[in-house]
């Protein structure tokens, strides 16, 4: 499969913002996902891009797209404690298979 | 969004059993749905793509005489687990879609097999 690689804990005081990068090796990409997993429970999209774009941002979520790069990186505004999970970059192209990084354990602090 | 369930959420077994979990889409019809497995504080690796009405297709190292799945319908698929035994423990997740861009994932089935 393709690789797709991320660092694996990021600690953040509460009201910070959270940046947590990734980097993906497949070119054809159509796709690149952000997912959060809380413990014990599946996955939660919290936002996508598609390969054609810079940036895109929904809330307190801001997604990054370098594509010269093959990196792609999620800036949590205000973190808060509710943030603390495991969050997943993914990436996929047309025949909707997705492959994952290894996940970035992201621990809010008071 | 779209609900997709897993039953059971949890399951433990005696080595040697059979195990079957069932993934559905409750308010969308899934053309496609993916079975990954997780091992604890790892990444989640595609054990197969299954499409309704037809055999899966399993990923590079994935057995598929161990790891049964039937696409039965368009809201159900089953993943089970032959003769388990304790390196099958695992947490097992499927995600279904309808041929759109998001996968939708079920909350996930911890096995332990004793």
């Amino acid at each position: 499969g393709e690789d797709v690689e991320q660092s694996l804990f990021l600690s953040v005081r509460e009201g910070d913002s959270s940046v947590i990068n990734c980097t993906y090796t497949d070119s054809s990409s159509t796709y690149l996902y952000w997912y959060k997993q809380e413990p014990g429970a599946g996955l939660q999209l919290l936002t996508y891009i598609f390969s054609n774009m810079d940036m895109k941002q929904d809330q307190r979520l801001t997604v990054l797209l370098n594509k010269k790069d093959k990196h792609l990186s999620l800036r949590i505004a205000d973190t808060q404690t509710g943030d603390s999970a495991i969050y997943f970059c993914a990436e996929g192209s047309n025949d909707y298979k997705l492959s994952f990084g290894a996940g970035t354990t992201v621990t809010v602090r008071a | 969004g779209a609900v997709v369930s897993q039953h059971p959420s949890r399951v433990i077994c005696k080595s040697g059993t059979s195990v079957k979990i069932e993934c559905r889409s409750l308010d969308f019809q899934a053309t496609t749905m993916f079975w990954y497995r997780q091992f604890p504080k790892q990444s989640l690796m595609l054990m197969a793509t299954s499409n309704e009405g037809s055999k899966a297709t399993y990923e590079q190292g994935v057995e598929k005489d161990k790891f049964l799945i039937n696409h039965a319908s368009l809201t159900l698929s089953t993943l089970t687990v032959t003769s388990a035994h304790p390196e099958d423990s695992s947490f097992y997740i499927c995600s279904a879609t309808a041929g759109f861009d998001e996968q939708f994932f079920g909350p996930g089935t911890r096995l332990t097999v004793l």
